[in-house]
């Protein structure tokens, strides 16, 4: 099973809302990734968590704040964000260790519109 | 220089031709190699990674030219569902979980 799932598929948010987005592998993966995608464009490192710590912030703002509360979970919790922050967020995950390609499996994604 | 080069097409080919995708890196040190394919609205995925000796997988051929920081992907007999956006991943040299993203080739395979 090579399956990670997001939840929710679509959501619609207004700027001052608080919302999150979950994701949940059963791979046994100990990296789990946030990602951004715009349109046309590829997707955008947000954060990396590595045995459940944030090991990787590529700068983002703290409006999107991420969590891992156990190896199988990742959330990232929204709250005053931007129309520009409208996107496709990925979660992914990969194994820590191993043969050294650390492939990545990605999600369906949660398509996020903020108006 | 970009760290991921693709060239964007749009390539058109007809069913049962073999096309093949370029991509160049940057970074001598990078160590890991992928091939990922995206559908319209879809997210990536993983398609094949590319390993030194070369692999294929059915019509899909990855070969890496680590001289020539060069990745390619070949596909024989195109199929209809094909049609994608063919991205090139390859891992930042300073971290193993960090993936570089191509830009992405989009194909069109025409009846």
């Amino acid at each position: 099973d090579t399956e990670v799932t997001q939840t929710p598929k679509h959501l619609v948010m207004g700027m001052t809302n608080k919302k999150s987005l979950k994701c949940e592998q059963h791979m046994g993966h100990r990296a789990m990734y946030w990602y951004k995608q715009k349109a046309k464009k590829p997707p955008e490192l947000m954060f990396v968590y590595s045995y459940e710590k944030l090991s990787i912030n590529e700068s983002v703002p703290s409006r999107f704040s991420p969590e891992c509360p156990n190896s199988s979970l990742l959330n990232l919790h929204l709250h005053a964000l931007q129309p520009e922050d409208s996107a496709l967020y990925l979660c992914a995950s990969s194994q820590v260790w191993g043969n050294g390609h650390y492939e990545q499996y990605v999600g369906p994604g949660t398509r996020l519109t903020v108006t | 220089r970009k760290e991921v080069e693709q060239d964007p097409g749009p390539f058109n080919v007809p069913e049962g031709a073999t096309v093949a995708f370029n991509c160049t890196y940057s970074n001598s040190a990078s160590q890991s190699f992928f091939w990922y394919r995206q559908d319209c609205r879809k997210e990536p995925k993983l398609l094949m990674s590319v390993y030194s000796s070369g692999n294929e997988d059915g019509r899909f051929t990855a070969q890496l030219n680590r001289a020539s920081q060069y990745i390619s992907l070949l596909i024989r007999d195109s199929k209809l569902s094909d049609s994608a956006t063919y991205l090139c991943v390859v891992n930042s040299a300073g971290n193993n979980r960090k993936l570089i993203w191509g830009l992405g080739t989009s194909l069109a395979v025409n009846p």
